[in-house]
């Protein structure tokens, strides 16, 4: 069935380096796929909505040109974290929504450390 | 004030419990998502309500929309239930705003 797979579930990275996060439909299209992030025992909030062959839409507070976001097909999201610093460290989860079904899948999430 | 309020924060049950988890919003929706947070951080889409109410198995989901309020029920729970249920609402271009979530504890 429809599944939304994200890679890597976990990574650490020193400080200042980047690192990527993918995030693929699978069985499904998406044309919108949407990036949140979770801190400890905090609600998942939106980050940026990912629009296929167009620029992300960020909401406010995050900064674009740290939290790269690339929709080059109709499955395949990525975001990039820039020079990151041990504050980005956090749950990185994304969602898809199968528009045959009306469903939204997320992926399994990223937990990302920076130190 | 959040826009995605949840009650209780933390839910601890015996086995066999019927359990109830609110949710109330306070802006316009297209419609309601009950989600599912497992330990490793991984989320699982339980039901999308726009009116009435929805079963599948165990889990029962309400929605009141003039009152911006739903329930999630669990009928005869089981310790593997034990997980973060939240409660998200779907606004234009399917953007979800999340409650904080409840975090449920079944004792066997």
């Amino acid at each position: 069935g429809a599944v939304v797979s994200q890679h890597p579930s976990w990574v650490i990275c020193k400080s200042g380096t980047s690192v990527k996060i993918e995030c693929r439909s699978l069985d499904f299209q998406a044309t919108t796929m949407f990036w949140y992030r979770q801190f400890p025992k905090q609600s998942l909030m939106l980050m940026a909505t990912s629009n296929e062959g167009s620029k992300a839409t960020y909401e406010q507070g995050v900064e674009k040109d740290k939290f790269l976001i690339n929709h080059a097909s109709l499955t395949l999201s990525t975001l990039t974290v820039t020079s990151a610093h041990p504050e980005d460290s956090s749950f990185y989860i994304c969602s898809a929504r199968d528009s045959r079904g009306n469903t939204i899948y997320f992926g399994e999430g990223s937990w990302l450390t920076v130190v | 004030k959040n826009e995605v309020e949840q009650s209780p924060q933390n839910l601890t049950a015996q086995e066999g419990e019927f359990i109830t988890i609110n949710c109330s919003y306070s802006v316009g929706i297209s419609a309601l998502h009950w989600l599912q947070q497992h330990p490793g951080g991984g989320i699982v889409s339980l039901f999308m309500l726009s009116s009435g109410k929805k079963k599948h198995g165990r889990l029962i989901a309400t929605i009141n929309i003039q009152e911006k309020h739903s329930s999630l029920h669990i009928t005869a729970s089981h310790p593997r239930d034990s997980a973060v249920y939240i409660c998200a609402v779907e606004t234009s271009g399917s953007r979800l705003t999340f409650g904080e979530g409840t975090q449920l504890t079944v004792n066997p």
